[in-house]
């Protein structure tokens, strides 16, 4: 277990909708990071928060967006799904301010189905 | 932009081989570098990385890994592998100033008992 929580852990959803993925960092971590694994792209870097701040941006989609709150547990929202966005989303978190070096710790995921 | 191969994409072994999973990566700066490891029903979870200094670095449960900065590799080691190593193998790298962490697309390692 590395401290890291993810919720729902399934989701399954149709097309056009718009979901909201939830994650809690470890206690005392500042970093969060946003992850999609799929099929066919991979494990892709999404989006990176730093107490609240935006920090990182990867392969962010413009239907998603991301957000840290003052409790710095971060939620990603997924708008307007497509087929193609059925993956699973893992959330990280690091202890510092969220250089490059530090290790991230990753929760268990949240596997997301669009129909 | 950096990015990352992994040749192998499912390796099986007996007990008690020697592995090494290859990772490739392309970006002409300075990198940090990582594996991770992903057993069955688990979180992704760090083996090991490398920023400086010693290009051997030595791992959790006796996994290692070699930068060799002339090849763009950073090969993953194990002199014997258990039954429980059995997993999915992830290399990772980012440029030394930017969280955007590039993963290859793993290998999966079957170990045999």
């Amino acid at each position: 277990d590395s401290g890291v929580t993810q919720t729902p852990k399934h989701l399954i959803t149709a097309t056009g909708q718009r979901v909201t993925l939830r994650c809690s960092p470890r206690s005392g971590d500042l970093s969060v990071y946003w992850y999609q694994q799929s099929l066919d792209q991979g494990l892709q870097f999404l989006i990176q928060y730093y107490n609240g701040e935006e920090r990182a941006k990867g392969n962010i989609l413009e239907r998603f967006s991301a957000q840290q709150f003052p409790d710095l547990h971060s939620e990603l929202n997924l708008s307007s799904l497509e087929l193609g966005d059925s993956a699973l989303y893992f959330c990280a978190s690091s202890v510092g301010t969220g250089t490059p070096k530090e290790t991230q710790y990753f929760g268990p995921g949240t596997r997301l189905l669009v129909l | 932009a950096q990015s990352v191969s992994q040749h192998n994409h499912h390796v099986i072994l007996s007990e008690a081989a020697s592995l090494e999973l290859g990772c490739n990566y392309s970006y002409g700066g300075t990198v940090n570098l990582f594996w991770y490891v992903q057993y069955p029903g688990q979180h992704l979870q760090l083996l090991l990385k490398y920023f400086s200094g010693d290009p051997l670095v030595k791992g959790i449960k006796g996994f290692e890994a070699e930068f060799i900065k002339s090849k763009f590799s950073f090969n993953l080691r194990k002199p014997s592998v258990q039954w429980s190593d059995t997993a999915e193998y992830f290399c990772a790298v980012n440029a030394y100033n930017n969280n955007d962490m590039r993963f290859g697309a793993g290998t999966r390692l079957t170990v045999k008992p």
